[in-house]
């Protein structure tokens, strides 16, 4: 159980487009789910906490004008990179918290890696 | 802020050789976890350790938590070439977030 769905697995576009990345949980209901982005050979660093029905909190430094993000269902949120730069290839990864539960374990989609020419 | 260093960073080893990975903390941990990210792959969840001193074990792996609850081991016994990828212990901030150690990336040698 607790899989998570993410896509598109890969992505590559061209400067100055926006990139929609979806994240869902397949099997639960996540109230609460996560959007970290690795670059190569490093930690995940997390960008943003996203709530079901709330704004997102963003991390120090991630700005929220340039990921958009929406946490319209329990089972749905999805990261919207507005005007990529080459600077914001990186590999997208989010996770996902089964609601309710007492365990703070978080179960990661596959990652998304955006290429941005 | 949060601080959190693995040691080492990258480890090369001979299968069948032992592994051990070191997680410290520079401030006491309500709990520790440990994931496994596989090249080209996604984090992993592999354990949870709470209990000060707690010591766990998987099969191949073996987990322990520090009796000051900062810092904490992922040791692999006679590794295996399906051990490769990169082990990330993560610690809780807040009321769900992980913030994730700097992860040590662990090579096997056939």
């Amino acid at each position: 159980g607790a899989v998570v769905s993410q896509h598109p697995s890969r992505v590559i576009c061209k400067s100055g487009t926006s990139v929609k990345i979806e994240c869902r949980s397949l099997d639960f209901q996540a109230t609460t789910m996560f959007w970290y982005r690795q670059f190569p050979k490093q930690s995940l660093m997390l960008m943003a906490t996203s709530n079901e029905g709330s704004k997102a909190t963003y991390e120090q430094g991630v700005e929220k004008d340039k990921f958009l993000i929406n946490h319209a269902s329990l089972t749905l949120s999805t990261l919207t990179v507005t005007s990529a730069h080459p600077e914001d290839s990186s590999f997208y990864i989010c996770s996902a918290i089964v609601a309710a539960s007492a365990k703070n374990i978080q179960y990661f989609g596959a990652g998304t890696r955006l290429s941005v020419l | 802020g949060q601080q959190v260093m693995q040691i080492p960073q990258y480890q090369h080893v001979q299968e069948g050789e032992d592994f051990t990975t070191y997680c410290n903390s520079s401030t006491t941990l309500s709990n520790i976890q440990w994931y496994k990210q596989r090249p080209g792959g996604h984090p992993v969840f592999l354990i949870q350790l709470v209990k000060s001193g707690e010591v766990k074990k998987q099969k191949r792996l073996t987990f322990q938590f520090g009796e000051a609850k900062k810092n904490s081991s992922l040791h692999i016994t006679a590794t295996q070439t399906t051990d490769v990828g990169t082990y990330f212990c993560a610690v809780q901030t807040g009321a769900n977030n992980l913030f994730f150690g700097t992860g040590t990336r662990l090579t096997v040698i056939p």
